[in-house]
């Protein structure tokens, strides 16, 4: 499976917007680019997800590198209930639709 | 939509006993479902695939004999930890596909099972 690289720690202040990259310089042409987040003691929630072109939902943005060898999530407005860690992942269509998680970045929102 | 709801949300457990953790599509049919464990301070790690009438795919280094998946209908799986140790202690997520999200993935709110 192809790897992401995400930071370990990201710091946001309330009401700023936050841009989250993500590395995935193996990317095959079949991947998709997936990202969930996970609150404190809670299972992950579905954010958004992609393949070429860049992704809008009520949650977030997606922008997608014309390479595709990296991405970014963007949360407009950081709000303290933002704080999580946020995963990117790649899903191959050939992988029996699993997901791999790595290890996330985790968001800290100042008030 | 798309709710998977999981059961019990923590349960504490004499060693050597079994837990069964539940895991429900609320509002669709779940032809496959995900179980994963997360340690603290760690990322989920996949367990075992679940299909609906099938026996479960395990992963590499999971023992099957320990934990017991069945998924006798398409709106429940279920997780059995059998004869539970302390190492057994951890959180358990289970998921499902969401249904016209290409392969997109809703999540059960986990079971915290600690084993004393």
């Amino acid at each position: 499976d192809a790897k992401t690289t995400q930071p370990n720690s990201m710091e946001s202040n309330e009401e700023e917007p936050v841009h989250l990259p993500c590395n995935h310089s193996t990317i095959s042409g079949t991947d998709y680019i997936h990202w969930y987040r996970q609150l404190p003691s809670q299972g992950p929630e579905y954010v958004i997800h992609g393949l070429t072109s860049n992704v809008n939902n009520r949650m977030a943005s997606l922008a997608i590198a014309e390479d595709r060898k990296s991405s970014t999530l963007i949360l407009h407005r950081a709000t303290l209930r933002d704080a999580a860690v946020y995963y990117c992942i790649l899903n191959k269509e050939t992988s029996g639709s699993r997901l791999t998680f790595g290890e996330g970045t985790q968001l800290t929102v100042n008030p | 939509g798309a709710v998977v709801s999981q059961h019990p949300s923590w349960v504490i457990c004499k060693s050597g006993t079994s837990v069964k953790i539940e895991c429900r599509s609320l509002d669709f049919q779940a032809t496959t479902m995900f179980w994963y464990r997360q340690f603290p301070k760690q990322s989920l790690m996949l367990m075992a695939t679940s299909n609906e009438g099938s026996k479960a795919t395990y992963e590499q280094g999971v023992e099957k004999d320990k934990f017991l998946i069945n998924h006798a209908s398409l709106t429940l799986s279920t997780l059995t930890v059998t004869s539970a140790h302390p190492e057994d202690s951890s959180f358990y997520i289970c998921s499902a596909s969401i249904p016209g999200i290409l392969y997109g993935y809703t999540f059960g709110s986990g079971t915290r099972l600690t084993v004393v």
